[in-house]
């Protein structure tokens, strides 16, 4: 069975900064990879998702995340956060083929912006 | 832009009551979802439906747990008797299709949730 592990439970960043934030997955073989956020009171929104191709992986709101098989990684990444970027985080994998396409979530990883 | 709805945004129970959890879907997709998330873990899947029936579903799903789309537009989270442990953030999701295709993974929208507490 697939897992995702996010390390960080809270990260703090200053507006302006970069920000990268971990994701790692267990799978026996490439799966399809997601990165989530949830705003307060708001419903997970989809940031990105990786199925094949480029591993370098262009969402919303200026996000980005690179696979690196070698490491079973997906990081997301913003090159400068802005204050509205303060939210939850989730990484997500679902398996590429047969079977089921139900996303298995991390933890989350919550975002706190400081002005 | 369409979303997903849930009511209501809280609710809260005594053990042993039932409560219905309420989404609105968006109105073309065919899949619903349910996931919870207990404080501080993991958002986990619950459940799949399709066609007025369960297509999928977690251990987490057991007897206590029922789905219904009882009309054209409300999709419903039962559980029957509830428990402490019950307590989580229910999130509805819907999607176009399941994503099953050779075409690209279709996305599943979320609502905002519901905040279930268990007393």
């Amino acid at each position: 069975a697939q897992s995702v592990t996010q390390p960080d439970i809270h990260i703090t960043v200053s507006e302006g900064a970069s920000l990268e934030l971990r994701c790692n997955y267990s799978y026996g073989a490439t799966p399809y990879l997601f990165w989530y956020v949830q705003s307060p009171g708001q419903g997970l929104q989809l940031l990105l998702k990786y199925f094949s191709g480029d591993t370098l992986v262009q969402g919303i709101k200026g996000f980005e995340a690179e696979f690196k098989r070698s490491q079973s990684s997906f990081n997301l990444r913003k090159p400068s956060v802005h204050w509205s970027d303060a939210a939850e985080y989730f990484c997500a994998v679902a398996p590429a083929s047969g079977g089921s396409y139900i996303p298995t979530f991390g933890r989350g990883t919550s975002l706190i912006v400081h002005p | 832009e369409p979303e997903v709805t849930q009511t209501p945004s809280h609710q809260v129970t005594q053990m042993g009551q039932e409560v219905i959890l309420r989404c609105v879907p968006i109105s073309n997709h065919l899949y619903f979802y349910w996931y919870r998330q207990i404080l501080g873990q993991k958002v986990e899947f619950l459940v799949s439906f399709y066609n007025n029936e369960i297509s999928e579903k977690s251990e987490i799903f057991d007897d206590q747990f029922s789905v219904e789309r009882p009309d054209g537009s409300n999709f419903t989270l039962k559980i029957r008797s509830t428990k402490l442990e019950d307590s989580a953030m229910y999130f509805c999701a819907s999607s176009v299709t399941s994503g099953s295709q050779q075409s690209t993974y279709n996305e599943q929208f979320f609502g905002p949730g519901t905040r279930l507490t268990v007393l």
